[in-house]
C-alpha cells in the first residue's frame, strides 16, 4: 500500500485564495518531499523536509512535519492559476534511496 | 543541462507485442529509477539503479518487464509480451547522490496496448 496518503483528494479554490493539502504516512521517515505535476508532464520538486525540521518555507511554500502524528501539509499563499495541478508527497525511508509517493490531490485554482 | 530525456513520447502497441522504453538521465546523476503512473494505482517505483548497476526490482511486475542500465547515460525498460493492462505513462527519474534526495523525472512515455 502507500506509504503516504494526501487529503483532501481534489481541492477547487478561487485565486488568490490559500491551498492546504495534507500527507500522511506510515513508518518512520528520513524526509518527506512535495511534488508538483502539471497534466501530461513529469513530476517536479517542490521542497523537501528532513525528519528533524517542523516547518519550512520556499517562496508562497509552506510545509510543516508532524512525526509524532506522522502528518505533514502543504499551504500555497496566494494561489494562481498557473499553481493547477497535481501534489504529491513522497517519504524517503532512512537507508533506502527510493521514495514512496502518495496517490497526490488535485488542485484546480479558478480565476 | 536538457533534462531526463525520455522516448517515445507516446507508444500504441499491440498486445503481444514488444515495447521498449528508453531514457537518458542527467549527466552526472548517480541513481535512475523507473516509474508507473495509472489512475488506479498511482506512481508505483518499478526499479531502480545505482551507478549503473540495479539495486531494487521489487516494484517489477511480473517477468515479462526487464530493465536494463548499460551506461551511465542510458537506460531501457522492456516489456515483453505486452498485455492491455500495461497501458500506463512510464517515468523515468534521476538524482545525484548525496544528501539531496531530489529527483528530476522526465516527461514521460505514455503507453497504450490494444
Amino acid at each position: 500500500s502507500q506509504q503516504g496518503e494526501e487529503d483532501p483528494q481534489a481541492l477547487s479554490i478561487q485565486e488568490g485564495e490559500n491551498a492546504t493539502m495534507n500527507c500522511s504516512y506510515k513508518t518512520s521517515i528520513n524526509n518527506l518531499q512535495w511534488y508538483r505535476q502539471n497534466s501530461g508532464r513529469g513530476l517536479v520538486h517542490l521542497i523537501l523536509i528532513r525528519s528533524n525540521e517542523r516547518e519550512k518555507h520556499s517562496g508562497r511554500l509552506r510545509v510543516t512535519l508532524d512525526t509524532s502524528k506522522k502528518s505533514s501539509s502543504l499551504l500555497i499563499t496566494a494561489s494562481r492559476a498557473a499553481d493547477t495541478a497535481s501534489y504529491f508527497c513522497a517519504t524517503s525511508i532512512q537507508g533506502a534511496q527510493k521514495l514512496v509517493f502518495g496517490q497526490g490531490t488535485r488542485l484546480t485554482i479558478n480565476p | 543541462d536538457a533534462g531526463v530525456i525520455q522516448s517515445p513520447r507516446h507508444e500504441v502497441t499491440e498486445m503481444g507485442q514488444e515495447v521498449t522504453l528508453r531514457c537518458k538521465p542527467i549527466s552526472g546523476h548517480d541513481y535512475l529509477f523507473w516509474y508507473r503512473q495509472t489512475m488506479m494505482r498511482g506512481l508505483e517505483l518499478l526499479i531502480y539503479f545505482n551507478n549503473n548497476v540495479p539495486i531494487d526490482d521489487s516494484g517489477m511486475p511480473e517477468d515479462r518487464f526487464s530493465a536494463k542500465m548499460p551506461n551511465a547515460s542510458f537506460s531501457t525498460l522492456k516489456i515483453q509480451p505486452s498485455e492491455p493492462r500495461d497501458s500506463a505513462v512510464y517515468f523515468c527519474a534521476s538524482r545525484i547522490a548525496g544528501s539531496s534526495y531530489e529527483q528530476y523525472f522526465g516527461p514521460g512515455t505514455r503507453l497504450t496496448v490494444t
